[in-house]
């Protein structure tokens, strides 16, 4: 019974280049959020999918992030042009329905250098 | 704007004796808490939930208890053994917008010594 699955678990790019995270929800799933951690912080919410629509992308910030959940396929987070402060722990989630309990992937640790 | 708060960013506990964790919050709109537990390089593990309409849960050795009177709920964590150290978020979400949302704390290290 494969967990929510994230990959790549560890990303390395340069200021200015794009960076895609990848989800997987848990079988049976059909919500996705999506969380970051910055350092010693706590995770603070982005945005939460359904199949092919967004229902809340108040978390996320304005510019040069978005995301997605295809028909087929897992969930991308996009970031485009990264800087230095996008480096942080970006976890991955899924419920059964709307108001379940979230289970979390292992995240993916994004360093910009 | 940190409407979920753990005030206590440590706690050290012997092993056998209780751990119990704090979390208050500001919302009075959040209507379901949850725990997660959180080891390094990994992602939250949920642990324990309650809903508004309960003053206390109980799973094993876990029990969250909520004073909504006081926006007030903890964790308790009884026998507490090393296993259990990890940091521990407290997580809600309310009833209106959208639902799902959860608001997390800042987490409290648990340390469990031998």
């Amino acid at each position: 019974n494969a967990g929510v699955m994230q990959n790549p678990r560890h990303l390395v790019r340069r200021r200015g280049q794009e960076a895609r995270l990848r989800c997987s929800p848990m079988k049976g799933h059909s919500h996705v959020y999506w969380y970051r951690q910055l350092p010693e912080e706590g995770l603070k919410f982005m945005v939460y999918l359904q199949k092919e629509n967004i229902i809340d992308e108040s978390g996320m910030p304005k510019e040069r992030f978005s995301a997605e959940f295809p028909k087929e396929g897992p969930s991308i987070l996009r970031i485009q042009q990264v800087v230095r402060g996008d480096s942080a722990a970006y976890f991955c989630a899924s419920s059964l329905q709307g108001k379940d309990t979230q289970y979390f992937g292992p995240g993916t640790r994004l360093t910009v250098l | 704007d940190q409407q979920v708060k753990q005030n206590s960013p440590s706690l050290s506990v012997q092993e056998g004796r209780i751990s119990i964790l704090n979390c208050d919050y500001t919302n009075s709109m959040f209507d379901y808490f949850l725990w997660y537990k959180k080891y390094p390089a990994e992602g939250p593990t949920f642990l324990i939930s309650i809903s508004s309409i309960k003053d206390k849960n109980e799973d094993g050795r876990f029990t969250v208890f909520l004073n909504k009177s006081a926006k007030h709920l903890s964790l308790h964590i009884v026998p507490s053994q090393p296993g259990d150290s990890a940091v521990y978020f407290c997580a809600a979400s309310g009833v209106t917008g959208t639902a799902s949302k959860l608001t997390f704390g800042t987490g409290t290290r648990l340390q469990v010594t031998l």
